[in-house]
């Protein structure tokens, strides 16, 4: 079945310090990938997305490349700022029958300190 | 334009009872989705609906938990003889179809059930 594994948190950085999650997965097909982020008293809300081998999704500041050969999806941005504290998940789609269903990691919780 | 709306967004109940959990999904997405978000456990798909047909319920941890949808719109979770273990979030999602590849879903604000 399918499986998406990312890092255990909390990650607690300082605010400009450089962000990285990973994110590994297992699918029998061609999944999609997402990245979802829940702030603070919020609902979920899609981040970025890839579809494809060695596509490359960005978003405020956040990108993550779809790595075929190593079944990952690392989010990662440059210089991360306080109000990026929340919930990030990493997420796949793949078909199952006609549909499309979406299996998610168990999220990394992130702490940004001024 | 309004998003995925859920009520109550808090329940308290005792252990026993039956609840009912209500989620209103973005006006013309045909799919909605319930998922469990629990501590630690990250989210789990409870049950999805494309249309008012439920293709996959396998994510339902038991026969104490149900779920309708009518006219293609609103959307019921009802957990029976409620337990201890189902405290959690239970969230909804929308999206405009369940078999488009990108499936993009959007969710509510989810539901939080302490059960005492």
């Amino acid at each position: 079945g399918n499986s998406v594994t990312q890092m255990e948190g909390p990650v607690t950085l300082s605010e400009e310090a450089f962000l990285t999650i990973n994110c590994t997965y297992t699918a029998t097909g061609y999944p999609s990938l997402f990245w979802y982020v829940q702030y603070p008293g919020e609902g979920l809300q899609l981040l970025l997305k890839a579809t494809k081998a060695d596509d490359k999704g960005s978003n405020k500041g956040f990108e993550a490349t779809y790595r075929k050969e190593t079944t990952s999806f690392h989010l990662e941005k440059g210089s991360v700022q306080v109000s990026d504290s929340a919930v990030y998940f990493c997420a796949l789609s793949d078909i199952k029958g006609s549909n499309y269903k979406l299996t998610f990691g168990k999220g990394t919780l992130l702490t940004v300190n001024p | 334009g309004a998003g995925v709306s859920q009520s109550p967004s808090n329940k308290v109940t005792e252990k026993g009872k039956d609840v009912e959990l209500r989620c209103d999904p973005i006006s013309g997405h045909t799919a909605l989705y319930w998922y469990r978000q629990s501590l630690g456990q990250g989210l789990e798909f409870l049950i999805y609906f494309q249309g008012n047909s439920a293709p996959d319920k396998s994510g339902l941890p038991s026969d104490r938990f149900s779920a309708e949808r009518t006219g293609g719109s609103v959307s019921t979770l009802t957990i029976q003889r409620t337990q201890q273990e189902d405290s959690a979030v239970y969230l909804c999602a929308s999206s405009l179809r369940a078999d488009y590849i990108y499936n993009e879903q959007f969710f509510g604000p989810g539901t939080r059930l302490t059960v005492l």
